[in-house]
Order: C-alpha cells, then sequence, then structure tokens
C-alpha cells in the first residue's frame, strides 16, 4: 500500500527556518517524482515543486524558486520542504503528493494528509 | 503565467448532474486531471488523463476534452458530492504544473 507521511504541524516566528518532510513507503521511491502543494487558508491549491529522487532533479514553480527549498534523501525514502527564513504568508496547509509526471500526463496519484505550518509573532 | 479558469460555484439538485469546466490556452496540447477535497481533508484524485477514472472512483465520476476545455461531470450527484473540485494541468512545454481556482460543488 503506497503510503506518504508528512511530519506534524509546526509554529515559528517570522525570520525562522523549517523542514518539514514527507516519508513514503509501499512502493519503490526513486521511480516517482514527488511534488509539494500549497494551500493558504481558505484558498485554493498551488503547485510548489517537484523532486525526482531518482537522481534528484528539482523543478520549482516560478511563484516558488528562491523562496523554498526541496529535497531529498533517498536512504529514508523521505522528501522534505525546507525555509531559510519564514513570513506569515507562509502560513499554509502543506500536502507532499506521488506526482506522475511525464508525456502520458501529470497528476498525483497518492497524497499525504498535510502538514499545517502557522507563522505568528 | 499559465492559468487554469474555473466557475467559482456549481449547484445541483440531488440526482440531477453536475458540469464543472475548466478552460486553458494548453489544454488542447497537455492532459487534465481533477481533484475532490473535503474540507479538512486532502485531496483525492477522481480523473487523470482528460477521462481516466482511477479505481474506487464511482463511476458516476467522468471527464471530458473538447478544445480549450475540458469537463468533470458528476451523474446522479449524491449529497456526499459536495466538495471542492480542482482541475489540474501543465503548461504548454509540459514543465510546469498549475491548478485551477477551484469549483465549490453544493448539493441543495
Amino acid at each position: 500500500e503506497v503510503q506518504l507521511v508528512q511530519s506534524g504541524a509546526e509554529v515559528r516566528k517570522p525570520g525562522e527556518s523549517l523542514r518539514i518532510s514527507c516519508k513514503a513507503s509501499g512502493y519503490s521511491f526513486t521511480r516517482y517524482w514527488i511534488g509539494w502543494v500549497r494551500q493558504m487558508p481558505g484558498k485554493g491549491l498551488e503547485w510548489m515543486g517537484i523532486i525526482y529522487p531518482g537522481d534528484s532533479e528539482i523543478r520549482y514553480s516560478p511563484s516558488f524558486q528562491g523562496q523554498v527549498t526541496i529535497s531529498v534523501d533517498k536512504s529514508i525514502s523521505t522528501a522534505s520542504l525546507q525555509w531559510s527564513s519564514l513570513k506569515a504568508s507562509d502560513t499554509a496547509m502543506y500536502y507532499c503528493g506521488r506526482q506522475q509526471y511525464s508525456s502520458s500526463g501529470d497528476y498525483f496519484d497518492y497524497w499525504g494528509l498535510g502538514t499545517l505550518v502557522t507563522v505568528s509573532s | 503565467s499559465y492559468e487554469l479558469t474555473q466557475p467559482p460555484s456549481v449547484s445541483v439538485s440531488p440526482g440531477q448532474t453536475a458540469r464543472i469546466t475548466c478552460s486553458g490556452d494548453a489544454l488542447p496540447k497537455q492532459y487534465a486531471c481533477w481533484y475532490q477535497q473535503k474540507p479538512g481533508r486532502a485531496p483525492v484524485l477522481v480523473i487523470y488523463k482528460d477521462s481516466e477514472r482511477p479505481s474506487g472512483i464511482p463511476e458516476r465520476f467522468s471527464g471530458s476534452s473538447s478544445g480549450t476545455t475540458v469537463t468533470l461531470t458528476i451523474s446522479g450527484v449524491q449529497a456526499e458530492d459536495e466538495a471542492d473540485y480542482y482541475c489540474q494541468s501543465t503548461d504548454s512545454s509540459g514543465t510546469y504544473v498549475v491548478f485551477g481556482g477551484g469549483t465549490k460543488l453544493t448539493v441543495l
């Protein structure tokens, strides 16, 4: 059974750093892209970027390039999303998902439950 | 930047057919998919590759594509189908993934 288990909710102050994680199981981790999606309170879904664990190739949405860092640790089948200096506007739910990403279609077939990040002074 | 346009809301009575559209210039060239999201829950894939249905998704969910518009159709809507629905596709280069703004389906 494919599972994506995300780390727990986080509360931080503006300017602090943060890393959240997404641990995959039930499939060959290195053969599928993992993507991150932001959902701000009461708003829609926003694609942030994806990483291919096989070779760590990364693609960022232009809206998030330079704002976050996506990485992966193949040894523990875990993808991460990282901020070096949080802003209040980073307050959101963040989902990871296994993304089918090819000429045959791009879609998230499995999702994590989400990690709620709250940034407040 | 590339955008997908959905109506903000659609309302139907139980048993009727709901149709939710999604428009984008690259849709004739790129596949689209649809997600259902209920309050406080992660999204669930209901249609991929324009019209394919994942296992476990009821047959009343179907998808179609025509030109620059893709459509999610829910036949015989049930109360449990009330949710937000998002289309998703990629830009013309196939590099960047984009979500539509979402449509709130209300079952009257």
